[in-house]
């Protein structure tokens, strides 16, 4: 269940330190974004949504931020952590649909 | 917390073997979703079902996928004639209901044709 040969784009942050990863999303149309983190052997997994008439939504040591004039998505991980290490994708679904676009996503390897 | 589950977690078949992959959604969910990762590709779309039809369905979903929720609790996905480009890992999904509602996936089945 991973992304495992992509040549996916690596973050590498020191343990405690602030995460950001970028997404560069395609469709104007969208208007639900999702970020999921995938660990290996596993599935995506929840982390946080937001929905287009927001630019800004927090949760639990993460935030998102959304600009849509740009299309560009970018998910903040406060005082990031070793279980934190993943690949995080971007996931955008249009207007009046439920399909699931994913990013290429970015794997982030927290360092102790 | 109620997760997705699905079954099995590998399944290798001969090419041009019919299979059934399972999941179970989570239980006071009414959307689900199948998707496909190729091995080195992103996660990919397959289809949509809700109140027992497909509500959307991308260009890979062909005449040999079909999908079915046959009792409720379960939903399979079924490839009728496997071919090798059908190696993959695949996801199963479900949500609350549609537009603006996150999707759950299971841990995935990965898929080996021979």
């Amino acid at each position: 269940g991973e992304s495992v040969g992509l040549h996916l784009p690596t973050l590498s942050v020191q343990e405690g330190d602030n995460s950001i990863i970028n997404c560069a999303y395609s469709n104007s149309a969208s208007d639900y974004f999702i970020w999921y983190k995938q660990e290996s052997g596993k599935g995506p997994q929840f982390i946080i949504d937001i929905r287009s008439n927001m630019d800004k939504r927090q949760g639990q040591r993460v935030t998102v931020l959304l600009n849509k004039t740009v299309k560009h998505l970018s998910l903040q991980i406060a005082a990031t952590q070793p279980g934190d290490s993943a690949v995080y994708f971007c996931a955008e679904i249009p207007n009046a649909g439920n399909m699931l676009t994913f990013g290429g996503g970015t794997r982030l390897m927290v360092k102790p | 917390e109620p997760e997705v589950t699905q079954t099995p977690s590998h399944q290798v078949t001969q090419m041009g073997q019919e299979v059934i992959l399972r999941c179970v959604p989570i239980s006071n969910h009414l959307y689900f979703y199948w998707y496909r990762q190729i091995l080195g590709q992103k996660v990919e779309f397959l289809v949509s079902f809700y109140n027992n039809e497909i509500s959307e369905k991308s260009e890979i979903f062909d005449d040999q996928f079909s999908v079915e929720r046959p009792d409720g609790s379960n939903f399979t996905l079924k490839i009728r004639s496997t071919k090798l480009e059908d190696s993959a890992m695949y996801f199963c999904a479900s949500s609350p209901g549609p537009d603006d509602q996150p999707q759950h996936f299971g841990d995935g089945t990965r898929l080996s044709i021979l």
